[in-house]
């Protein structure tokens, strides 16, 4: 069964601080492995990483995909209050273009 | 960039009624679309793949005689929750394939009361 586990599933920081989020994920035909951060509607696109060891960087955000790990973190550094939301990983399938998304990590920056 | 619009953004009916969900790509052509469900502090589920001419596939433990889609274009698909019951209520998302990235719409909230 394809699935992806995130973790922590949530956690609390305060401002200023650096945080890691974890993915791993076990599918058959892998594609790309995708993180969003979702407020209060729909996902907002972060990152598509395809291949390993590769960082891609957005800011403050960072993310790097292990494929021999099968799995992929996401770093904030200098947290700010703003970055309050739930993280999701998610892993994007070659078959039929399917999207599997992990459970989220709810990342709550305190002031 | 493309943008993939819901309507309506929130929905409230009474139990037993049909409510219908439409997804459109405002600047591309999609062949597949996806319907997703939130329900509260959980991930988004996918429910559905959505075809263009032809039927949807549906998940494992999604009733396809509930959860009617349609593809009739290549720039909408819709979502028709029929007979609807308070635990079908949750955030039901749509995203389309353009150029091998996900799009994803703003969402539609369903109260079933």
């Amino acid at each position: 069964e394809d699935k992806v586990v995130q973790s922590p599933l949530s956690l609390v920081v305060h401002e200023g601080d650096t945080v890691t989020l974890n993915c791993s994920y076990e599918v058959t035909n892998f594609r790309s492995l995708l993180w969003y951060k979702q407020e209060k509607k729909a996902p907002t696109f972060l990152f598509m990483l395809t291949s390993s060891g590769i960082e891609k960087k957005s800011g403050r955000l960072s993310s790097i995909l292990d494929k021999k790990e099968l799995s992929s973190i996401l770093n904030i550094t200098a947290t700010q209050t703003g970055d309050s939301a739930i993280y999701l990983c998610a892993a994007y399938m070659n078959r039929d273009d399917k999207i599997i998304f992990g459970k989220g990590t709810r990342l709550h920056i305190l002031p | 960039g493309a943008v993939v619009s819901q309507h309506p953004s929130w929905v409230i009916c009474k139990s037993g009624t049909s409510v219908k969900i439409e997804c459109r790509s405002l600047d591309f052509q999609a062949t597949t679309m996806f319907w997703y469900r939130q329900f509260p502090k959980q991930s988004l589920m996918l429910m559905a793949t959505s075809n263009e001419g032809s039927k949807a596939t549906y998940e494992q433990g999604v009733e396809k005689d509930k959860f009617l889609i349609n593809h009739a274009s290549l720039t909408l698909s819709t979502l028709t929750v029929t007979s609807a019951h308070p635990e079908d209520s949750s955030f039901y998302i749509c995203s389309a394939s353009w150029y091998n990235e996900q799009f994803f719409g703003p969402g539609t909230r369903l109260t079933v009361l």
